[in-house]
């Protein structure tokens, strides 16, 4: 079935740091591909997303291309802030007959000052 | 435009007592999504609806877990009875699918804990 991995965290990053959370899928067809984030207390947010392959999403400084021949959808971001603390959730979403979100387990990232 | 309301943020009760959660979703979305987020876990799906039918409940432990979502508004999602492995928070969220972009827009959750 449809999946998501990505790399075990925490992650802790000295601010200004360069970042980088991997994820990689497994889904049939060509699903949409999406970054969220969830801050300590809150729900979760997207952060950016791609529906198609190729595509970059970006958002606040971060960024992620779709690439469908690795099948991965790696997050970057080039300087790290002690607010971008939080666990970042790589999924993906295809239409199954109902749209269905499939979550990876999610990396924390801890940025110190 | 007002986000996905939920309640309670928090509960605890003791295991084999029941316990309910509600979910108000996007004005106008279609889809409604509960979540299940064990600590340290990515969160997994229980229930999908599609205004107030099911789309998808395969992980939804039905012998103790259901919900409903009449009119195709609101939603409750129940547990009855409760055990322990089922302390976690529960989120709901609601969608409005556009071809590909059907980003779901999440509330705060309910943060279980059954002792």
């Amino acid at each position: 079935g449809d999946s998501v991995t990505q790399m075990e965290g925490p992650v802790t990053l000295s601010e200004e740091a360069f970042l980088t959370i991997n994820c990689t899928y497994t889904a049939t067809g060509y699903p949409s591909l999406f970054w969220y984030v969830q801050y300590p207390g809150e729900g979760l947010q997207l952060l950016l997303k791609a529906t198609k392959a190729d595509d970059k999403g970006s958002n606040k400084g971060f960024e992620a291309t779709y690439r469908k021949e690795t099948t991965s959808f790696h997050l970057e971001k080039g300087s790290v802030q002690v607010s971008d603390s939080a666990v970042y959730f790589c999924a993906l979403i295809r239409n199954t007959g109902g749209f269905k979100t499939i979550f990876g387990a999610g990396t924390r990232l801890f940025v110190k000052a | 435009e007002a986000g996905v309301a939920q309640s309670p943020r928090y509960k605890i009760i003791e295991k084999r007592q029941s316990v309910a959660f509600w979910c108000n979703p996007i004005s106008g979305h279609a889809t409604l999504y509960w979540y299940q987020q064990i600590l340290g876990q990515g969160p997994k799906l229980l229930i999908q609806f599609q205004n107030n039918g099911v789309v998808d409940d395969s992980q939804l432990p039905k012998d103790r877990f259901s919900a409903e979502r009449l009119k195709g508004v609101d939603s409750t999602l129940k547990i009855q009875p409760a055990k322990l492995e089922d302390s976690a928070v529960y989120l709901c969220a609601s969608s409005s699918p556009r071809g590909a972009e059907a980003e779901a827009f999440f509330g705060q959750g309910t943060r279980l804990t059954v002792v």
